[in-house]
This record gives structure tokens, sequence and C-alpha cells, in this order.
């Protein structure tokens, strides 16, 4: 019963590096989304999708890119990695339709931008 | 956009009752949501509202008046475990079928003996 799975859970980095971060879930989740978490500033949303091949723009999108191209795959892209970006980031996928759609999160990716 | 306001700290006694409070303003709402959060550990959901009035959930219950844009979570019976973040969260806006998720900054509880 994997829910949400974060990879990887640990990273550090050089600035200007690139790489990616790996969200899968195996709920059927129609919606996925990506937030960093930094001290004091709560869960900021970087991008969210709204269903397979969709994506779109939350609070703070700009040095990160994402896709969608499988259903239970959302991935988060640094092209070119900042100190700013030094940060917690967590994926979450919720399902569609009506009442209590609670979101569910991975257990986090603890990134560092040396 | 949406904006969600909480109370960054508060400090409770155990075996008391204590109220956090979020006030939020957003286009478009469909719903609130109240997660825990344990230090470097992920959010857990705790309550869902869409409808005004009061949810109960055995210690924890969370209430919803949309007309005013304000909710709280209710923690009775407060424990040292209970020591944590709480964060408050709208679902709501224009875009991506009213499915964004937006948390507030957090509240940080600290249970004392």
């Amino acid at each position: 019963n994997a829910g949400v799975t974060q990879t990887p859970k640990f990273r550090v980095l050089k600035t200007g590096q690139s790489m990616t971060l790996l969200c899968a879930q195996d709920m059927n989740h129609e919606y996925m989304y990506w937030y960093r978490q930094d001290p004091g500033m709560g869960l900021r949303l970087i991008h969210y999708s709204v269903g397979e091949g969709t994506t779109a723009k939350g609070e703070v999108p700009d040095g990160y890119n994402v896709s969608r191209l499988k259903k239970q795959n959302f991935l988060l892209g640094l092209e070119s990695a900042a100190p700013s970006q030094t940060s917690v980031y967590f994926c979450a996928s919720s399902s569609g339709g009506q009442g209590a759609t609670e979101a569910f999160f991975g257990q986090g990716t603890r990134l560092t931008v040396v | 956009g949406q904006n969600i306001d909480q109370p960054t700290e508060m400090t409770a006694t155990e075996g008391a009752i204590v109220q956090i409070n979020c006030t939020y303003q957003t286009s478009g709402f469909n719903g609130l949501f109240w997660y825990q959060q344990h230090a470097g550990e992920a959010p857990t959901f705790l309550s869902y509202n869409v409808l005004d009035g009061l949810e109960e959930k055995g210690r924890f219950s969370s209430f919803l008046s949309r007309s005013k844009g304000y909710s709280y979570l209710l923690l009775k019976e407060l424990q040292m475990k209970d020591s944590a973040s709480y964060l408050c969260a709208v679902k709501g806006g224009l875009t991506g079928g009213g499915n964004k998720l937006t948390f507030g900054t957090g509240t940080q509880l600290k249970v004392e003996l």
C-alpha cells in the first residue's frame, strides 16, 4: 500500500545543475500537486495538475517545470538550480469529484543547493 | 487568488482545549481542510468542511462559516503528542476546475504539562 512515493528523499546539488524529482501515486488520483516548504513560509504551491497531460502554475512556479505524461506520475524539474531553491519539496495527490477529497502527501524530498 | 491567515504559534496545557482559527479569501470555494504536521514529517489529513457548521471527529472538531471566510479547528483533551503544526488549506480558484489547493503558513502548537 505505497500511496504517494517521492524520489529521491535527499539530494545535494551545485548551483547551475539540473535535476528531476519524481512523484508516483498508486491510488488512481486525478489531481497532483508539488509544494515547497520553507521555515515560516508554510507549504507553497509550485505547480499542479488536474489530469494526465495537464499542468497549471501555482504561487511560486518560477525556476521549475513539470510534466504529467502518465496519470500516476508527476515530475518536477529544476533546469538550473539556485541556492534559493534549497527547501523541502512535497508532492501530494487527491481524487476528483465531490466530498472530502483530501490530499495524500509523499514523505518529502530535502534538497540543498550549494 | 487565495489568501489564508492563521496564528503563527499557540501554547496550551495538557488536558485542555485549544481553538486554532483560520480566515481565508478565495475566488471559488470547494472546501476547507485541516492537516497536522509533526516536525520532519509529511502533513496528514485531519478534517474537511464544505458546508457551514461543525464537523466532529473524536477529539478534533472543525467549524466553517463560508459567509465570513472563517474556520477553526478545536482540539479537546490535549495530549503531548498533539504538539505539531496545524495547517489550514482551501481548495478553490477559478482555474484548474477549482481544484487548486492552497495552504496557510500553519500554526505551531506546543502542548505543555
